[in-house]
């Protein structure tokens, strides 16, 4: 079976500093990956999706960037966090089949807070 | 371009009572259309998914919902609310065009009241 781990779980930074959150799938080959930011009561704001290797669609202009060094490991990344990163970071898969009639699985989070 | 609208951020319900949350969404084209639930600092899990075949669908937990093209609505229903379906409710649709993006609403917290 296919399973997906997010890490870590928390996490507090301080203003400036770098930050790097990992996601990993096992269980499938080449899946459509996900990074999402969840801010409360406004739903879930799509940050990066990546089809394969080395390819990445950013949906939203920021200091975040994200990379796939491997075709199951998604990786997002900052050079200096601000305080409006905050967030609940979630980290989600759907196989890579050509067609989204697939539901998405997501990871158990990233809470991050930034002093 | 799709969009999904979940009216209501709160909902509240007697233990036993009929749970309705609202999803409507705005496609050009049929979306596959998806429910998921949330509990407190964990991920998203699916309810249940409609991909064009039944408009009736079911899911787990005894959730259900119904696809209704000539109003654009995926109503969550469950006839009788227990405690532990107190959580966030998430409507979400695809575009069955083409791209891999994934447009969710802005949640609906359920709160089951003892």
């Amino acid at each position: 079976s296919q399973t997906i781990h997010q890490w870590p779980a928390t996490l507090v930074q301080p203003v400036g500093s770098p930050l790097s959150l990992e996601c990993t799938v096992e269980g499938t080959s080449n899946p459509n990956l996900y990074w999402y930011r969840q801010a409360a009561g406004r739903g879930l704001q799509l940050l990066f999706y990546s089809v394969g290797i080395g390819q990445i669609s950013s949906e939203v202009p920021q200091n975040l960037s994200a990379s796939r060094p491997q075709d199951r490991q998604f990786i997002l990344s900052s050079k200096k966090l601000l305080l409006s990163d905050s967030g609940f970071y979630l980290c989600a898969w759907t196989p890579g089949t050509g067609m989204n009639n697939q539901p998405q699985h997501f990871g158990d989070g990233t809470r991050l807070s930034i002093l | 371009a799709q969009s999904v609208t979940q009216l209501g951020s709160h909902v509240s319900v007697s233990e036993g009572a009929l749970v309705l949350l609202r999803c409507n969404y705005s496609s050009s084209v049929p979306p596959y259309l998806f429910w998921y639930v949330q509990y407190p600092n964990q991920g998203l899990q699916l309810l249940l998914k409609y991909t064009s075949a039944a408009t009736l669908v079911k899911g787990i937990n005894g959730f259900e919902a119904e696809f209704k093209k000539s109003e654009t609505s995926f109503h969550l229903t469950k006839p009788s609310a227990h405690m532990s379906d107190a959580a966030e409710y998430f409507c979400a649709v695809s575009d069955p065009t083409g791209t891999y993006k994934y447009i969710f609403g802005t949640g609906t917290r359920l709160k089951v009241l003892a």
